[in-house]
């Protein structure tokens, strides 16, 4: 079925330093890669998305690329701050009412 | 602001006892969702609901049961609460199909004895 690969599960980063996060899917009909942050004791909210007609998009610190050809698709975070510690997860959707997630990967920042 | 409320953020229930987890959004969304969060497997679809009283298997519905009689109310039941049904559960909302943003509630944690 379909299936949403993330890594790394846990990443530590010194603070200003850059993170990446990486994310591979199955369903070559994916077309919608959203990412959302949960912060400890918090609900996942969405921080950016992409769609399978644009290779990247960026949002202040944070960015998305995405590569089709590879079913692949990444995060990046650069000036890393300590408020960035969370877990973040990718996702993939081909349109339809089913959003699947990667595990997670769970960052932290140290100051 | 959406919001996605679930009423119990904290339930311990004994194994075989009937269990009821309710979620309710004020966003007038026609989706509603419920997922298992569980450490190393992420967010897990249980089932969704796209309209009233219309409800469909996610990947792991076994051990649930799900109603929607009301747009803005979706509950899970458990009809015989297990130990491997110990878990946070997350209430889920969305306007459209998989191209919307999904808003969550803040998660119910349910251990099971």
């Amino acid at each position: 079925g379909e299936n949403v690969e993330q890594h790394p599960s846990t990443l530590s980063v010194q603070e200003g330093d850059s993170a990446v996060i990486k994310c591979t899917y199955s369903d070559s009909a994916s077309n919608y890669f959203p990412w959302y942050k949960q912060e400890l004791g918090k609900r996942p909210q969405l921080i950016i998305d992409i769609r399978s007609n644009v290779g990247e998009k960026k949002d202040q610190r944070i960015a998305v690329t995405l590569n089709k050809t590879a079913k692949h698709f990444s995060l990046h975070i650069t000036e890393t701050q300590p408020e960035d510690s969370a877990v973040y997860f990718c996702a993939a959707s081909t349109g339809g009412f089913k959003t699947i997630f990667g595990a997670g990967t769970r960052l932290f920042v140290k100051a | 602001d959406v919001k996605v409320t679930q009423s119990s953020r904290y339930l311990v229930k004994r194994t075989g006892e009937k269990v009821f987890l309710e979620c309710v959004q004020d966003m007038d969304h026609e989706n509603m969702f419920w997922y298992r969060q569980d450490p190393g497997l992420g967010l897990r679809l249980i089932y969704f609901s796209y309209d009233v009283k219309m409800k469909e298997k996610g990947d792991i519905p076994e051990g649930y049961s799900v109603s929607r009689e009301k747009k803005e109310r979706f509950s899970l039941i458990l009809e015989s609460a297990s130990t491997n049904q110990t878990s946070m559960y997350l209430c889920a909302s969305s306007r459209g199909q998989g191209r919307d943003t999904i808003y969550f509630g803040e998660g119910s944690w349910l251990t099971v004895v």
